[in-house]
């Protein structure tokens, strides 16, 4: 079965500079999400999106943008990067069921971002 | 790959043993919970789930147990194998809200 696609799957940066991370959902999953997991951490939520808008924000800092696109790829850019950015990002998909039952997320390998 | 949860709560646990992990969540108005295993190097994978309505689930080789007066989630794991080692996390989320807010990580160790 299709999964969750991530790319990169390792991404190096130095300080100050920008990085743009890539996920394909699920085919025929319209809501994706991206969570921040740093060393030793539980994932924390970032950003979601439901049929191409902004559905929740969560701590995300000003510096990153996202926005999902009409084949419901979505794309994580991350300016002005800091040491503390290092991570493993994670993007997650799930259909949404109308009667408004809970829908697994299935999530990603990851993406292994390290700020130099 | 690298690992995740350097200095997170360990559980060493005997081949074909049973382990317990153990949760405590923090919104009384979660209303669905799940459990998420992570192997080194990958994304958090679906073990199982429990809606607040319940307080007792089972799934292969798992249950888990919703205690909802102290906000405590547990895990358990049956007969025990060494592909069960990996960090377990328990997520929650509230009703309508899709994002999940996930709990610390506990790294289970399967011991041959």
């Amino acid at each position: 079965a299709a999964g969750v696609i991530q790319s990169p799957r390792h991404l190096i940066k130095e300080k100050r500079e920008t990085a743009t991370l890539k996920c394909y959902p699920i085919p025929r999953h319209d809501t994706v999400y991206w969570y921040q997991q740093g060393p030793g951490q539980d994932p924390q939520f970032l950003i979601s999106f439901y049929e191409k808008m902004q559905s929740d924000k969560g701590s995300i800092p000003d510096r990153f943008s996202a926005q999902q696109f009409s084949d419901y790829h979505s794309e994580l850019n991350m300016s002005s990067l800091e040491l503390g950015d290092s991570a493993l990002y994670f993007c997650a998909s799930s259909s949404t069921s109308p009667s408004g039952a809970y829908n697994e997320q299935f999530f990603g390998p990851g993406t292994r971002l390290t700020v130099l | 790959g690298e690992s995740v949860g350097l200095h997170l709560p360990t559980l060493s646990v005997q081949e074909g043993d049973n382990s317990i992990i153990n949760c405590a969540y923090s919104n009384s108005a979660s209303d669905y919970f799940i459990w998420y295993k992570q192997e080194s190097g990958k994304g958090p994978q679906f073990i199982i789930d429990i809606r607040s309505n319940m307080d007792k689930r089972q799934g292969q080789r798992v249950t888990v147990l919703l205690n909802k007066t102290v906000k405590h989630l547990s895990l358990q794991i049956a007969a025990t194998q060494p592909g069960d080692s990996a960090v377990y996390f328990c997520a929650e989320r509230g009703f309508g809200n899709e994002k999940l807010t996930f709990g610390t990580g506990t790294r289970l160790t399967i011991i041959p």
